[in-house]
């Protein structure tokens, strides 16, 4: 089956530094990615949407310059979150869909950002 | 291994019908939670339900049920009463230790 790998599993940093969270397709090719963050109370909101060779679209009340979404190739997409924050502190879960189009959507197992 | 499993790739239901979506889970973690998702094809998550593996009773939320078996270990949502605006791609999910496993989904299609 489809997986997708993220990559770091886990990752503390301190406040103001850059965090790079790797999104692969191990075994497709995926010509749009998402990214989503897990919240507290579940909630699980879409930040963006990436298309493979273009700008990401990000959902309104995402800060552009604050994450970063790069997605250089057909199996590989980045979120980097700069100059984190505390309040950036979160699930962040990555999923992919295939280039087949048929619309599946395979999810990562996730990234913990700890933001001291 | 952790695992979700969603049987049902498609279902068409009649509206206002009660509508059971499957998911079953394989882990060994002690605590773990379940989630059930919403997706309309904007792509956003909507969350419609959580389920903690301690919780003695099931959960609601509306018109929301998630029958939880943990002997078997299941988690069926259950939609009562189906309105045309649950069309939709349902996403079961069980979180445990900093890690999250989706389903693969069941699309649901309400019919008029």
């Amino acid at each position: 089956g489809a997986v997708v790998s993220q990559h770091p599993s886990r990752v503390i940093c301190k406040s103001g530094t850059s965090v790079k969270i790797e999104c692969r397709s191990l075994d497709f090719q995926a010509t749009t990615m998402f990214w989503y963050r897990q919240f507290p109370k579940k909630s699980l909101m879409l930040m963006a949407t990436s298309n493979e060779g273009s700008k990401a679209t990000y959902e309104q009340g995402v800060e552009k310059d604050k994450f970063l979404i790069n997605h250089a190739s057909l199996t590989l997409s980045t979120l980097t979150v700069t100059s984190a924050h505390p309040e950036d502190s979160s699930f962040y879960i990555c999923s992919a869909r295939m280039r087949d189009g048929k619309n599946e959507q395979f999810f990562g197992p996730g990234t913990r950002l700890t933001v001291l | 291994a952790q695992k979700i499993t969603q049987t049902q790739p498609g279902m068409f239901v009649q509206e206002k019908e009660a509508v059971t979506l499957d998911c079953t889970y394989d882990t060994s973690d002690q605590s773990y939670g379940l989630f059930w998702y919403k997706q309309p094809s904007s792509g956003e998550m909507i969350f419609l339900i959580y389920q903690g593996s301690y919780d003695e009773q099931n959960a609601t939320e509306g018109r929301y049920s998630l029958n939880f078996q943990k002997a078997r270990k299941s988690a069926n949502l259950v939609i009562s009463a189906s309105q045309l605006g649950d069309s939709a791609m349902y996403f079961c999910a069980m979180r445990g230790d900093d890690k999250i496993i989706f389903g693969k989904g069941t699309r649901l299609h309400i019919l008029p």
